[in-house]
């Protein structure tokens, strides 16, 4: 069975700063993998998606990720956070016979610092 | 175009009760799935359905829980005699096409169970 494993519950990171959340998948077959931002009392909204290709990918508001087979990683980037990305980032790989279902990590909570 | 609509937004039921949380897939959607968060957690999927069909119901609990997507009107998610562990936020999603990864969330419904 699939999984994702988020390592990181709560990161903490200076206005400014680079930031980098890590996520590790298990999935038998080639991974469809996303990220998912939740901010609180929200639902959450598509950051990025990786299906195939490139294994570096762009996304919104100025987040990127990379895919490395070889790790079983698809680890989420920011160059410069800005105070509005604190929130909750969910990573998630789309499985099932349909690829309908979705597996996510336990989420990654990340805070800003003025 | 508007999104995914989920109501009600927040819902309070007392053991025993029955909760029936709505969900409106976007315009243009048939393809409807519910994912339930409990406190501190991940989302965990529960079902996928098709307008008029289940398709995979491998996350629904035995019991209790059901869940439907008639031919008109929203998909229902039915708990009946709630318990305390029922507490969770459940979300809605929707996608255009069947296997297609892409799903976009609805802001969930709060359940409550006192």
């Amino acid at each position: 069975a699939q999984s994702v494993t988020q390592p990181d519950i709560h990161i903490t990171v200076s206005e400014g700063a680079s930031l980098e959340l890590r996520c590790n998948y298990s999935y038998g077959a080639t991974p469809y993998l996303f990220w998912y931002v939740q901010s609180p009392g929200q639902g959450l909204q598509l950051l990025l998606k990786y299906f195939s290709g490139d294994t570096l990918v762009q996304g919104i508001k100025g987040f990127e990720a990379e895919f490395k087979r070889s790790q079983s990683s698809f680890n989420l980037r920011k160059p410069s956070v800005h105070w509005s990305d604190a929130a909750e980032y969910f990573c998630a790989v789309g499985a099932g016979a349909a690829g309908n279902k979705l597996t996510f990590g336990g989420g990654t909570r990340v805070l800003v610092k003025p | 175009n508007a999104g995914v609509m989920q109501n009600p937004r927040h819902l309070v039921r007392r053991r025993g009760q029955e909760a029936r949380l709505r969900c409106s897939p976007m315009k243009g959607h048939s393809h409807v799935y519910w994912y339930r968060q409990l406190p501190e957690e991940g989302l965990k999927f529960m079902v996928y359905l098709q307008k008029e069909n289940i398709i995979d119901e491998s996350g629904m609990p035995k019991e209790r829980f059901s869940a439907e997507f008639p031919k008109e009107g929203p998909s229902i998610l039915r708990i009946q005699q709630v318990v305390r562990g029922d507490s969770a936020a459940y979300f809605c999603a929707s996608s255009e096409r069947p296997g297609l990864y892409e799903q976009y969330f609805g802001p969930g419904t709060r359940l409550t169970v006192t």
